[in-house]
C-alpha cells in the first residue's frame, strides 16, 4: 500500500507570496492532519480534516488554511508568507479522526523556504 | 497527554541491540506509548505502540514496565540506517483530538 505523498517536496518563495501544499493520504484513510516543524519550535499541530470538515485547529494565524476533498486528498494554503514560515510542513493520515486515537502515518514533508 | 523524558543522545555499535529508554511517570490508564523516528529532514516514521503489554513488530520491540511509568524501545540488530531521532510519545486513545506532540527525542547514532 502506498504511503502518504506530499507535493512539492521543496519550495522557495518570497515574503508576501502565497503557497499551496498538497497531501494524498494512504488509501482508505479519511483523516489528514498538518504539522509544521522547525528547529526552534519542534513539531506543531496546524489542523486536522476528516470527511472534508476541519475537526481541530492548532494555534496558528488565519493565514494558514486548508481543505479536504471528497477523495480525502488535502491542501494547505499559507497566504502573505513571512520569513518565519520557513519550515518542514508535514502531512499525516489515519483511518479515523484524531479523537479515536488512531495511529498517524507521516508523509515525507514539504520543505518551504521563504526569502 | 502525559509528558515524556528521554536521553538526549545515545550511541550503538552496528549489529548490536539498541535500547532506547523513555520515562512517562504521569501516564494515565487510557494512554498509549507511541514511538516514532525521524531521519534528518524526512517525515517521522511510525515504529510501534503499546498500552501495557510488550509489543513486537518487524521493526522493533516495545517493553513497558508493569507500573507503566517507563518503557524501552529495542532495535534488535541496529544498522547504520537506524541513525535517527527517536521520539517517545504518550497519547490517549479517546476524548478530544489527540494530535501528536513530539518532545526533543533521543538522537541515536549507530556506529560502524
Amino acid at each position: 500500500k502506498a504511503g502518504v505523498t506530499q507535493t512539492p517536496r521543496y519550495l522557495i518563495k518570497t515574503r508576501g507570496q502565497q503557497v499551496t501544499l498538497s497531501c494524498s493520504p494512504i488509501s482508505g484513510h479519511r483523516s489528514v492532519s498538518w504539522y509544521q516543524q522547525t528547529p526552534g519550535q519542534g513539531l506543531q499541530f496546524l489542523f486536522e480534516y476528516f470527511s472534508e470538515t476541519q475537526r481541530n485547529k492548532g494555534n496558528f494565524p488565519g493565514r494558514f488554511s486548508g481543505r479536504q476533498f471528497s477523495n480525502s486528498r488535502s491542501e494547505m494554503n499559507v497566504s502573505t508568507l513571512e520569513l518565519g514560515d520557513s519550515a518542514l510542513y508535514l502531512c499525516a493520515s489515519s483511518f479515523q479522526d484524531l479523537a479515536v486515537g488512531e495511529t498517524q502515518y507521516f508523509g515525507p514533508g514539504t520543505r518551504l523556504l521563504v526569502l | 497527554d502525559a509528558k515524556t523524558t528521554q536521553p538526549t543522545s545515545m550511541d550503538c555499535a552496528e549489529g548490536r541491540a539498541a535500547n532506547l529508554p523513555c520515562n512517562h511517570s504521569t501516564i494515565s490508564g487510557n494512554e498509549y506509548v507511541y514511538w516514532y523516528r525521524q531521519i534528518h529532514s524526512q517525515g517521522p516514521q511510525y515504529i510501534i505502540h503499546g498500552l501495557k503489554n510488550n509489543e513486537t513488530n518487524e521493526m522493533a520491540s516495545l517493553i513497558i514496565t508493569e507500573d507503566r511509568k517507563s518503557s524501552t524501545l529495542i532495535l534488535p540488530h541496529a544498522t547504520l540506517r537506524d541513525t535517527a531521532v527517536y521520539y517517545c510519545i504518550v497519547r490517549s486513545n479517546s476524548g478530544s483530538a489527540r494530535q501528536l506532540t513530539f518532545g526533543s527525542g533521543t538522537q541515536l547514532t549507530v556506529l560502524p
